[in-house]
């Protein structure tokens, strides 16, 4: 049982265009939520979070957006560079506690020059 | 280390034999995990050790699967009787303590079994 769905397995954007990643999840007892970038050959790098108590999260050119009561959070980056060409996994967790990250099976962007 | 780092980057073993992948998590983190990523899979959690506390043991997908953490340091992961099946990419990742989400992953190890 996927309990973080991302159902995009592969999106392509042009370059200067928003790229929109989308992520759904179904356990209700999440509230911390993460983005990872990967790149072929590496491991999984953070980008960015959010936490439940809010509902956007920004970093440069990179958003969060966090919908608690459809379940669903999104990640957009505006303006989409070549180098965001990458997968992107979405992560959760129930906080607090040690429970590990679970994560989506991610999203491969290639943004077109 | 800088980083954290698994060795081997790459291994191909053939089926039924037993291997180990190794985990040298950032110095001081308390917290390390493994990871594993099987063909067109996301992440799926396998192991989770804490400090000094009983490792979390509930992602290990059958009882060839097995892992330690030696002096709250280096971790192994042993696999025994590999199957086809076992083939992925085993990731490690460490983090400075529980509540923290700051994961840092290592590059992986592509394991093949053939």
């Amino acid at each position: 049982d996927q309990q973080v769905k991302q159902n995009s397995p592969s999106l392509s954007v042009q370059e200067g265009r928003i790229s929109i990643l989308n992520c759904d999840y179904t356990n209700s007892m999440f509230d911390y939520f993460l983005w990872y970038k990967k790149y072929p050959a590496e491991g999984p790098t953070f980008l960015i979070s959010i936490s439940s108590i809010k509902d956007k999260n920004e970093d440069g050119r990179f958003t969060v957006f966090l919908n608690k009561s459809a379940k669903h959070l999104s990640l957009h980056i505006v303006p989409s560079q070549p180098g965001d060409s990458a997968v992107y996994f979405c992560a959760a967790s129930v906080k607090p506690g040690n429970t590990p990250l679970v994560f989506g099976k991610g999203t491969r962007l290639s943004v077109i020059a | 280390g800088a980083g954290v780092s698994q060795s081997p980057s790459n291994k191909v073993t053939e089926k039924g034999k037993d291997v180990e992948l190794r985990c040298d998590p950032i110095s001081g983190h308390t917290a390390l995990y493994w990871y594993r990523q099987s063909l067109g899979q996301g992440l799926e959690f396998l192991i989770y050790f804490q400090g000094n506390s009983a490792p979390d043991k509930s992602g290990l997908p059958s009882d060839r699967f097995s892992a330690e953490r030696t002096g709250g340091s280096v971790s192994t992961l042993t696999i025994q009787r590999t199957q086809q099946e076992d083939s992925a990419v085993y990731l490690c990742a460490s983090s400075s303590g529980p509540g923290s989400y700051g994961y840092t992953f290592g590059s992986g190890t592509r394991l093949t079994v053939v």
